[in-house]
């Protein structure tokens, strides 16, 4: 199986930082990375899927880059609304694992 | 808009075997590939298996193999997934998720999901 290993698992900041979280893949992934974002009690959610694709009604404050093992999701500047727990997921290959997740709380 | 509808929480003795409802709204099954993601605190979110446009059938996760089978009822707009033998550690969220029938890095998402269904296994 492919391991997927984000960093940090977590962390906090203040409405208004830039926030980076990492994700390193045990092989090659070309550019089969995918992003999500979950809330407490809720299901996890699509933000940007190809390693840099914005999902369909994401806010622009997102991006992700990366290619091979070394991905990044970017907030550039967090709202009250992005302190959430964000996970990679890898779709090269099967089973298509995720990261251990990252969560991103309140300073 | 795509809508997943989930059946309710349950609750297994170990050895049982349980049967997760998933219905679909707002799009029809035979144009979307369904997958299973669990959640468990020590494990995270574990997929479970799901169609593959590009092999043309369902994949399982090793892990689960032998234990679980997914199926559809097109004609309900109802996707289903079994899991048997149950143990302590299946104790866990399950969620379905669906992906655009297509091949490639762009179509390998999960970009609708259903609520979640809590199963307990406990003796």
């Amino acid at each position: 199986d492919i391991q997927m290993t984000q960093s940090p698992s977590s962390l906090s900041a203040s409405v208004g930082d830039r926030v980076t979280i990492t994700c390193r893949a045990s092989q090659s992934l070309g550019i089969y990375l995918n992003w999500y974002q979950q809330k407490q009690g809720t299901a996890p959610k699509l933000l940007i899927y190809a390693a840099s694709t914005l999902q369909t009604g994401v806010p622009s404050r997102f991006s992700g880059s990366g290619s091979g093992t070394d991905f990044t999701l970017t907030i550039s500047s967090l709202q009250r609304e992005d302190f959430a727990t964000y996970f990679c997921q890898q779709s090269y290959g099967t089973p298509r694992t995720f990261g251990q997740g990252t969560k991103v709380e309140i300073k | 808009q795509v809508q997943l509808v989930q059946s309710g929480a349950e609750v297994k003795k170990p050895g049982a075997s349980v049967k997760v409802s998933c219905k679909l709204s707002g799009h029809t099954l035979t144009q979307l590939a369904m997958h299973w993601v669990r959640q468990t605190p020590g494990e995270g979110l574990e997929w479970m298996g799901g169609f593959d446009p590009e092999e043309g059938e369902t994949i399982y996760a090793q892990k689960f193999q032998g234990r679980v089978a997914m199926s559809e009822d097109t004609s309900a707009e109802t996707a289903y997934m079994d899991l048997s033998g149950l143990r302590s550690e299946d104790t866990a969220v399950y969620y379905c998720a669906t992906a655009p029938l297509c091949g490639g890095s762009t179509c390998r998402v999960l970009d609708d999901w259903g609520q979640g269904t809590l199963v307990t296994v406990s003796s």
